[in-house]
């Protein structure tokens, strides 16, 4: 079975300083893994996603992530935070079978300090 | 292409009231799914489907029907509202395929009194 642990539940941090949202989860075959954004009151975007290519994948808006086997950890992280970063963000695993279903994480609030 | 739209974005029902939640996409998408959204819950899966004709269930079923009768439609019906279903709906799609990112709709936001 699959699962997604996101570790934080809110993030503060000042801006221009750097951004880290950790993500661990579980799976018996090598995943595919997302990250999504979702400013208020919006939808859902996607961010970034690894599928077995790069371990370290690059993003929208200068975030990137790192796909870790040995820790199993796909931490999303942004060298300077801006304030318009201020949203949730959703890490998701992505099922080795076709016909089986998508895990989301329960989400990060990443707050913006002036 | 409009991409994934839902109608309506609000909805206030009251208790026992049914309704359709509709979600349509215009890019062949085979998944289709539907996620409610309460705060500190995260995303939760409703049900979803792989293509037309086929529905399984997600996390949180209970209270909720599906049918996938076209590629473009999943429809969600509320057999009789009750205020623990009072929450933000989404939909999403994708291709078929592990390597798919989804698509979501703008979401609906449901109010049962």
């Amino acid at each position: 079975a699959q699962s997604v642990t996101q570790l934080d539940s809110h993030v503060s941090v000042s801006e221009g300083t750097p951004v880290l949202l950790r993500c661990n989860y579980s799976s018996s075959y090598s995943p595919s893994l997302f990250w999504y954004v979702q400013h208020p009151n919006k939808g859902l975007q996607l961010l970034l996603k690894y599928t077995s290519a790069a371990t370290l994948v690059k993003g929208i808006n200068g975030f990137e992530a790192e796909f870790k086997k040995s820790e199993t950890s796909f931490h999303l992280t942004k060298p300077s935070a801006h304030m318009s970063d201020a949203a949730e963000y959703f890490c998701v695993v992505s099922p080795p079978s076709r016909d089986d279903k998508i895990i989301f994480g329960k989400g990060t609030r990443l707050h913006i300090l002036p | 292409n409009a991409g994934v739209t839902q109608t309506p974005k609000f909805q206030v029902l009251k208790t026992g009231q049914s309704m359709t939640l509709q979600c349509a996409q215009d890019m062949n998408h085979e998944y289709m799914s539907w996620y409610r959204q309460d705060p500190g819950m995260g995303l939760r899966l409703i049900h979803y489907s792989v293509g037309a004709g086929i529905t399984d269930q997600g996390e949180v079923p209970n209270g909720y029907n599906v049918s996938r009768s076209t590629t473009e439609d999943f429809p969600l019906r509320l057999l009789s509202a009750a205020p623990s279903q009072t929450s933000v709906y989404f939909c999403a799609s994708s291709y078929r395929g592990t390597r798919n990112e989804q698509f979501f709709g703008p979401g609906t936001r449901l109010t049962v009194l």
